[in-house]
């Protein structure tokens, strides 16, 4: 069975400054992997998955993340945060089995400085 | 549906009680899958369905919690004998098929369950 880690509950950063979340899992194979938004007030979004290709995805928001297989990581990051992206991202992982689940992170929070 | 629709969004329940939690996927979309996600906590994984039928059971915390899908349309949750840990948001989503792709999970606003 897959499982997934967020290392960090909390990540602080000014507005302007780039970001990168880690995010770590575990399956035998090469898995799907998501990186879901939660802002306050307002439900799940997905910002970018990965099935296969190239490892290097690109999301919405100007959210960017990299598979490296070598290290068992999906990190998600941006060149630039705004205020806007203070929210909870949740890393999620899939199986290429039909009747395999979707298991998330425990999500990490991430506050905006101004 | 234009979305996933979860009722009630809000539900307030003495401990011992019953709860029903209904959940309306997008028109379409057979698979359905429940989390819960306590406060300040990553979403935990309850239930899967793909059409009406169950493959995976394993993250129902007890045999206090069961689901049920009626074809490929709503599901409930149903929480017997609430407990106060039972107090969380619970959320559902939807995807057009689920399996091999994996698809985008849509997420409803979910219910926020209340324990006393």
């Amino acid at each position: 069975a897959q499982s997934v880690t967020q290392p960090d509950i909390h990540i602080t950063v000014s507005e302007g400054a780039s970001l990168e979340l880690r995010c770590n899992y575990s399956y035998g194979a090469t898995p799907y992997l998501f990186w879901y938004v939660q802002s306050p007030g307002q439900g799940l979004q997905l910002l970018l998955k990965y099935f296969s290709g190239d490892t290097l995805v690109q999301g919405i928001k100007g959210f960017e993340a990299e598979f490296k297989r070598s290290q068992s990581s999906f990190n998600l990051r941006k060149p630039s945060v705004h205020w806007s992206d203070a929210a909870e991202y949740f890393c999620a992982v899939g199986a290429p089995n039909r009747d395999d689940k979707i298991i998330f992170g425990k999500g990490t929070r991430l506050h905006i400085l101004p | 549906g234009a979305g996933v629709s979860q009722s009630p969004s809000n539900k307030v329940t003495e401990k011992g009680k019953d709860v029903e939690l209904r959940c309306d996927p997008i028109s379409g979309h057979t698979a359905l899958y429940w989390y819960r996600q306590r406060l300040g906590q990553g979403l935990e994984f309850l239930i899967y369905f793909q059409g009406n039928s169950a493959p995976d059971k394993s993250g129902l915390p007890s045999d206090r919690f069961s689901a049920e899908r009626t074809g490929e349309s709503v599901s409930t949750l149903t929480i017997q004998r609430t407990q106060q840990e039972d107090s969380a948001v619970y959320l559902c989503a939807s995807s057009k098929q689920g399996g091999p792709t994996n698809e985008k999970l849509f997420f409803g606003s979910g219910t926020q369950l209340s324990v006393l």
